[in-house]
């Protein structure tokens, strides 16, 4: 049963502290997208990729936050200063190829608390 | 601009009642895509439907069933006789086609709790 695997589940981190986090996006699927869940925000699209190549990180804080995708089978999201209102579920999620048809798989999410 | 309203913030019933979470979009695509995604305590969100535009077609799964009605830009799901295991945040989410990517646009979502 394929799924899309994050690393680490939780992490709670002091602010100014860097936070990596992992996906490991269903073989197969050239479409890897980032999401930030919050009570306040709700799900919010940070970033995504096609075939590793961004797409749209217009999301997500640039000052701060970067994604990459080191090869098809990773996916980093990075926050470097953390800050305690990035506090959050963040998500991965991955989807064949194809149009907007297709779903969307999602991993469990990296609950991340910073102090 | 591409919207999704989830009117329902939280919805309770009691066990075995039907319940309908509603889902309204707006769109100038005349191609878009509806999704339905379940989160439950655990999580992780859950597909449960996709749509697309062309087909009005009303849809059961079981217990599910979803009502997508273009006139009213509605898409609603239906639980029939609802359990526990329902219990959860469901989301609505659209694609549109011609954004050329695959970015949904979710709604707040509502969170359904089922009382046994």
């Amino acid at each position: 049963d394929a799924r899309v695997t994050q690393t680490p589940r939780h992490k709670v981190t002091e602010m100014g502290q860097e936070v990596t986090m992992r996906c490991q996006p269903i073989l197969g699927h050239n479409t890897v997208f980032w999401y930030r869940q919050t009570m306040m925000q709700g799900l919010e699209l940070l970033a995504y990729f096609r075939n590793r190549a961004p797409l749209d990180d217009s999301g997500m804080p640039k000052d701060r936050f970067s994604a990459e995708m080191p090869d098809a089978t990773l996916a980093t999201l990075k926050i470097q200063p953390s800050e305690p209102r990035d506090s959050a579920v963040y998500f991965c999620a991955s989807g064949l190829p194809g149009s907007s048809y297709n779903e969307q798989f999602f991993g469990p999410g990296t609950r991340l608390t910073v102090l | 601009a591409q919207k999704v309203t989830q009117a329902q913030t939280e919805i309770s019933v009691v066990e075995k009642e039907d319940v309908t979470l509603d889902c309204v979009y707006e769109t100038r695509d005349t191609t878009y895509y509806l999704f339905w995604y379940k989160q439950p305590p655990s999580g992780e969100l859950v597909f449960l439907i996709r749509r697309n535009s062309f087909d009005e077609q009303n849809e059961i799964s079981g217990r599910y069933s979803w009502n997508f009605q273009k006139s009213t830009s509605s898409f609603n799901f239906t639980i029939t006789a609802s359990q526990v295991v329902d219990s959860a945040v469901y989301f609505c989410a659209l694609s549109e086609r011609s954004s050329g990517t695959y970015k949904y646009i979710f709604g707040t979502g509502t969170r359904l709790k089922v009382l046994a």
